[in-house]
């Protein structure tokens, strides 16, 4: 059973950096590729990255300067961490499994992340 | 970025009615689209891959179809857990891009 689970702080202040981990399981991240997609209250969804089942990463390149995806296989768990966050950067997080050529089977629960002083 | 174009924004329909959710590319896409389904403060679940695919689990009510910049998605006899609001997303190109989505409601 396929299972994605996201973590992190609720809370993040304006112009800080915000860490995000996805924790998996029921697949293995050599075979399986991940997104992150976020959003935020009341909108649509915006896909954010993805990183590879290679460990290679792309990026919507509307905020790929303040993006960066990574991964630790041992852990099964999938970093995303984004510099200079601003209010409209608050919005619920997801992780997904990426099926290629790229819908995304399995989602987590979201993480909601508020930016705030 | 390729623009996915969804209508109507809300919907209302009785229990046992056929509803069908449009979504237009900017360009062809080339049958790369998917359907998701998104309950009150749950996540997105997948219920149509490649256009007209149904996912593993997802009832045979739900059905895609579509070509070129024009695809859609329909619900036979709507059921009171249909409600949700449901989005479409282009594979063809990057940055993957979504539709901004449809509210289902129950008349």
């Amino acid at each position: 059973q396929v299972q994605l689970k996201e973590s992190g702080p609720g809370l993040v202040q304006p112009s800080q950096t915000l860490s995000l981990t996805c924790t998996v399981s029921g697949l293995s991240l050599t075979s399986n590729s991940v997104s992150w997609i976020r959003q935020p209250p009341g909108k649509g969804l915006e896909w954010m990255g993805v990183i590879w089942s290679n460990g290679g990463t792309d990026y919507n390149s509307a905020i790929k300067s303040r993006l960066s995806i990574s991964r630790d296989t041992s852990k099964s768990q999938v970093f995303l961490k984004m510099n200079s966050l601003q209010t409209e950067d608050t919005a619920m997080y997801f992780c997904a499994t990426l099926s290629i050529p790229g819908w995304f089977a399995y989602w987590g629960q979201g993480t909601l992340v508020t930016v705030s002083s | 970025d390729i623009q996915m174009t969804q209508s109507p924004a809300s919907l209302s329909a009785s229990l046992g009615e056929t509803v069908t959710i449009e979504c237009r590319a900017s360009e062809d896409i080339y049958n790369g689209l998917a359907w998701y389904q998104q309950k009150p403060g749950k996540s997105p679940q997948l219920l149509i891959y490649n256009a007209n695919s149904l996912h593993t689990g997802v009832p045979s009510r739900f059905s895609g179809s579509g070509s070129g910049t024009q695809y859609s998605l329909k619900i036979n006899s709507l059921q009171s857990e249909d409600v949700a609001s449901y989005f479409c997303q282009q594979y063809y190109d990057y940055p993957f891009t979504f539709g901004s989505g449809t509210k289902l409601e129950i008349k």
